[in-house]
C-alpha cells in the first residue's frame, strides 16, 4: 500500500515569515494530493489540494508544490499569522475512494 | 455550519457497554468513511461504504461494526470495546471519485474506561 511520511512533526515560525511542509508518498500511482489543517479541538477541513498533472498550484498565501519524479509535495504558507496555528496533515490518493494521511504538522506562529 | 454531522461529540463508555456512533451527511456524497485519529498518529481509515456497500474495510476488530443504510447516514456500532480504542472517530463524504476530498465531521471523542 502506499506510505506518506510528513516532516517536520513540530514547526515555529515568527509572525510573517514563511513555514514549509514536506512529504513524500511511494506509490507513483498516486495522483491527488489534498492538505487539511485541523485546529484544536476541530475537524480536518481541505486548504488545498494538487492534481498530479500539475506541478504547483496557489491560492492567496498558501501554494503547494508537486514533485510526481521524486515523489514528494510540499505546502507553502507565506506571511504566517497567529491564525494559522494548527495540525497541518498531507495525504495521497490514487483512487477507489483510499486517502493515505501523513502523521501531521503542529505549526506555532508566535505573535 | 458543516454538511456532515456527528453524534455525540463525546462519548465515554465502559468496556461491556453497547454504543453507536452516527453520521449524517447532507453534501449529496456517494461514499462516507469512518476514520480514527489518537495522538501522534496519522488518520487510520477503518471503513469506507461507497453507493452503500462497503467497499474497504481496513482490518479493524470486530468490535467495531459499520453501518450505512442509505448515502447519507452511517454507523459506528461499538461493542465490548478496549481502553486502547479511546480516540477520536471522524465520520467524511466525498463524491466517491480518486480526486474528490474528503469532508470531515467533528468527530466523536470516545473514552473508553
Amino acid at each position: 500500500g502506499e506510505n506518506v511520511e510528513q516532516h517536520p512533526s513540530t514547526l515555529s515560525v515568527q509572525e510573517g515569515d514563511s513555514a514549509v511542509i514536506k512529504c513524500t508518498y511511494s506509490d507513483s500511482a498516486s495522483n491527488y494530493f489534498p492538505w487539511y489543517k485541523q485546529e484544536l479541538g476541530k475537524r480536518p477541513q481541505l486548504i488545498i489540494d494538487i492534481r498530479s498533472n500539475v506541478g504547483e498550484k496557489k491560492d492567496q498565501r498558501i501554494a503547494v508544490t508537486l514533485n510526481k519524479t521524486a515523489k514528494h509535495f510540499s505546502l507553502h504558507i507565506t506571511e504566517t499569522q497567529p491564525e494559522d496555528s494548527a495540525v497541518y496533515f498531507c495525504a495521497a490518493s490514487k483512487g477507489f475512494n483510499k486517502f493515505y494521511f501523513g502523521s501531521g504538522t503542529k505549526l506555532n506562529v508566535k505573535p | 455550519e458543516t454538511g456532515v454531522t456527528q453524534t455525540p461529540r463525546h462519548l465515554v463508555m465502559g468496556m461491556t457497554n453497547k454504543k453507536s456512533l452516527k453520521c449524517e451527511q447532507h453534501l449529496g456524497h456517494n461514499a462516507m468513511y469512518w476514520y480514527k485519529q489518537s495522538a501522534k498518529k496519522p488518520l487510520e481509515l477503518m471503513f469506507v461504504y461507497s453507493l452503500e456497500e462497503r467497499v474497504e474495510n481496513n482490518s479493524v476488530p470486530s468490535r467495531f461494526s459499520p453501518e450505512c443504510p442509505n448515502s447519507s447516514h452511517l454507523f459506528l456500532h461499538l461493542h465490548t470495546l478496549q481502553p486502547e480504542d479511546s480516540a477520536l472517530y471522524l465520520c467524511a463524504s466525498s463524491h466517491g471519485t480518486g480526486d474528490s476530498p474528503l469532508h470531515f465531521g467533528n468527530g466523536t471523542r470516545l473514552t473508553v474506561t
